[in-house]
């Protein structure tokens, strides 16, 4: 089945620098890459996904670049605030099969 | 528009005792449902599936179990929990159909067992 790997665990950032979370998957049939955020004590909830007929979507200060060939996917996040603090997973999905996760991300935005 | 709602959000159980967690969704029909479970460290390892009412995929061989007695009730059960039971599980829902697209969360039980 698909794995999903996610780096990496930790990552602190300055205020206003960008931060970049990488993901990578094991089956090449996944089309589906979501990111999620999950604030402390509270439900992941979706960010940005995309299709693996798109490269790169763009959504404000997020953006979500993907390469088919060497199966990884990226997040990246711009002009960081401290409300972006908080644990970012990854996941991958094909059609018949649900949402395989990473392990996380815990980001610090240090004002 | 649609809801989850998953309860209880907090459970301390002793080693041994069962247990029982309910979900359920509104404001849809025939939803595809999921039961997650965060560990530290862990992220979201999916525990079981649903496409349908009576239909449970099982993804992690365990002292666990699911149920969907219902169109939009998915229960997950235990007849005997173990210390390593614990953690925060979540129910999940996604729109009926492919199950590649945008999973919605309940808020989640953070379970302790003692």
């Amino acid at each position: 089945g698909e794995n999903v790997e996610q780096h990496p665990s930790t990552l602190s950032v300055q205020e206003g620098d960008s931060a970049v979370i990488k993901c990578t998957y094991s089956d090449s049939a996944s089309n589906y890459f979501p990111w999620y955020k999950q604030e402390l004590g509270k439900r992941p909830q979706l960010i940005i996904d995309i299709r693996s007929n798109v490269g790169e979507k763009k959504d404000q200060r997020i953006a979500v670049t993907l390469n088919k060939t060497a199966k990884h996917f990226s997040l990246h996040i711009t002009e960081t605030q401290p409300e972006d603090s908080a644990v970012y997973f990854c996941a991958a999905s094909k059609g018949n099969t649900p949402l395989v996760f990473g392990k996380g991300t815990r980001l610090s935005v240090i004002a | 528009s649609q809801t989850i709602h998953q309860w209880p959000a907090t459970l301390v159980q002793p080693v041994g005792s069962p247990l029982s967690l309910e979900c359920t969704v509104e404001g849809t029909s025939n939803p595809n449902l999921y039961w997650y479970r965060q560990a530290a460290g862990r992220g979201l390892q999916l525990l079981f599936y649903s496409v349908g009412i009576g239909q449970i995929s099982s993804e992690v061989p365990q002292n666990l179990s699911a149920s969907r007695p219902q169109d939009r009730q998915f229960i997950l059960s235990s007849k005997k929990l173990l210390l390593s039971d614990s953690g925060f599980y979540l129910c999940a829902w996604s729109p009926r159909g492919l199950l590649s697209t945008e999973a919605f969360f309940g808020q989640g039980t953070r379970l302790t067992v003692v």
